[in-house]
């Protein structure tokens, strides 16, 4: 899977949105971006994918540059709950292996 | 959504013994199913994925005899970490991939915290 590169940690004011940054400049056609979250001594949980159009769900919404070679996870308000680990994941639709890799992500900090 | 168990949540043991954690698939049946590592403050790591019937498949540096795994039906595996030490000390995740739209997301335990004495 392509690598992608996120900033080490963000801070943000609960109930104000936050805009997670990813950068996948050698992202192929047919790599989709995945989004997880880990929070504190927990495993993983999904948060949201897309390939080249704009998504929204219940968790978040992702935008996708037009170039695939950024995407932002938008969280639409912060709360204290949200402060977790975020980790933005190219997947290969044909991946086999069907594993995740994963980067660094980032630290999201919610303050009250 | 489907639901990944892992049991047990956290564990002590002393040096030398083995230990057992349990993923089980609660409402999904799974031929495959990936095992994670993860040290403080680190990304996760992948050990190993199991195969429902047949042998797993060790990452590079991932030795199969200290970890071994057990995948007998489609709905649980297993992760025996043997003879323990305390550089196995560590954070120990399974997951399930679930098809969506073509993309497999995976869908994550909430992780077996092992601290070997």
């Amino acid at each position: 899977d392509a690598k992608t590169t996120q900033p080490n940690s963000m801070e943000s004011n609960e109930e104000e949105p936050v805009h997670l940054p990813c950068n996948h400049s050698t992202i192929s056609g047919t790599d989709y971006i995945h989004w997880y979250r880990q929070l504190p001594s927990q495993g993983p949980e999904y948060v949201i994918h897309g390939l080249t159009s704009n998504v929204n769900n219940r968790m978040a919404s992702l935008a996708i540059a037009e170039d695939r070679k950024s995407s932002t996870l938008i969280l639409h308000r912060a709360t204290l709950r949200d402060a977790a680990v975020y980790y933005c994941i190219l997947r290969a639709s044909f991946n086999a292996g069907n594993m995740l890799t994963f980067g660094g992500g980032t630290r999201l900090m919610v303050k009250p | 959504g489907a639901v990944v168990s892992q049991h047990p949540s956290r564990v002590i043991c002393k040096s030398g013994t083995s230990v057992k954690i349990e993923c089980r698939s609660l409402d999904f049946q799974a031929t495959t199913m990936f095992w994670y590592r993860q040290f403080p403050k680190q990304s996760l790591m992948l050990m190993a994925t199991s195969n429902e019937g047949s042998k797993a498949t060790y990452e590079q540096g991932v030795e199969k005899d200290k970890f071994l795994i057990n995948h007998a039906s489609l709905t649980l595996s297993t992760l025996t970490v043997t003879s323990a030490h305390p550089e196995d000390s560590s954070f120990y995740i399974c997951s399930v991939p679930i098809g969506r739209s073509g993309a497999n997301v995976l869908t994550f335990g909430a992780g077996s915290r092992l601290t070997v004495l």
